[in-house]
C-alpha cells in the first residue's frame, strides 16, 4: 500500500496561499491522492483529488509532480477558517472495495 | 450536507458492557465506513461496507463486529467494551467506494468514553 508523509505542523499568515506538501514516493499508476480536512473535533470533509494532472476546485489546487511521487496542496487566499488537520491520501484497496487510510496529516495554523 | 446520522453522540459506559453505535444515511450510498480516532493516531478504520450484509475488516478492526441488514443502517458493536476503545468515532459513506473516484462523506462523530 502507499504510503504517504507530510510535515506535523505548518503556519500560515491570513491572506496568503498555504502550500501543503506531501511525499507518496510508492504510489502506483492508478492510485489517486486525496485531501481532506479536519476543522476541531468535526468529521473530515473533502477537499480535492488528482490523479496526475494539475486539479483546481472552489476551495483549493492540487500541484502534483510529473514522476507523481510527490503533491501540494495550495489553498491561495488562508484565513483563519482554515486552520485545521489536512491528510494526504493515496487510495488503497481493491477495484470495488478501496478504503482511505489516513495518516497523521499536517496541522496547519493560520495567523492573522 | 450529506445525510449521515450518528448515534448515539455521546456515551458513557463500563467496561465489559456491550455498546452498540449506529450510522444513519440517507443518501442511498452503497459504501459505508466505521473509522475512529485518537490523538496521535489519526483516522484509523474499523470495518467497512460494500453492500448490504457485505463488510471486511480495516486496520484495527480486533474487537469491534459490524451488521449492515439493509443499505441505510451501518452498525458498529463493541461486544465487551474495554478502556482501549474510548475514543471518538466516525461513520463515513462513499456512492462508488473509490473506484470512480468518489469522495468519503462524514458523520459528525460518536465519543465514547468507557470506564
Amino acid at each position: 500500500d502507499a504510503k504517504t508523509t507530510q510535515p506535523p505542523s505548518m503556519d500560515c499568515a491570513e491572506g496568503r496561499a498555504a502550500n501543503l506538501p506531501c511525499n507518496h514516493s510508492t504510489i502506483s499508476g492508478n492510485e489517486y491522492v486525496y485531501w481532506y480536512r479536519q476543522i476541531h473535533s468535526q468529521g473530515p470533509q473533502y477537499i480535492i483529488h488528482g490523479l496526475k494532472n494539475n486539479e483546481t476546485n472552489e476551495m483549493a489546487s492540487l500541484i502534483i509532480t510529473e514522476d507523481r511521487k510527490s503533491s501540494t496542496l495550495i489553498l491561495p487566499h488562508a484565513t483563519l477558517r482554515d486552520t485545521a488537520v489536512y491528510y494526504c491520501i493515496v487510495r488503497v484497496g481493491t477495484f470495488n472495495t478501496g478504503k482511505l487510510i489516513f495518516g497523521q496529516g499536517t496541522t496547519l495554523q493560520v495567523k492573522p | 450536507d450529506a445525510g449521515i446520522t450518528q448515534s448515539p453522540r455521546h456515551k458513557v459506559t463500563e467496561t465489559g458492557t456491550p455498546v452498540t453505535l449506529r450510522c444513519h444515511q440517507t443518501e442511498n450510498h452503497r459504501y459505508m465506513y466505521w473509522y475512529r480516532q485518537d490523538p496521535g493516531h489519526g483516522l484509523r478504520l474499523i470495518h467497512y461496507s460494500y453492500g448490504v450484509k457485505d463488510t471486511d475488516k480495516g486496520e484495527v478492526s480486533d474487537g469491534y463486529s459490524v451488521s449492515r441488514s439493509k443499505t441505510e443502517d451501518f452498525l458498529l458493536t463493541l461486544e465487551s467494551a474495554t478502556s482501549s476503545q474510548t475514543s471518538v468515532y466516525f461513520c463515513a459513506i462513499s456512492e462508488s467506494g473509490f473506484a470512480n473516484t468518489g469522495e468519503l462523506f462524514f458523520g459528525e462523530g460518536s465519543r465514547l468514553t468507557v470506564l
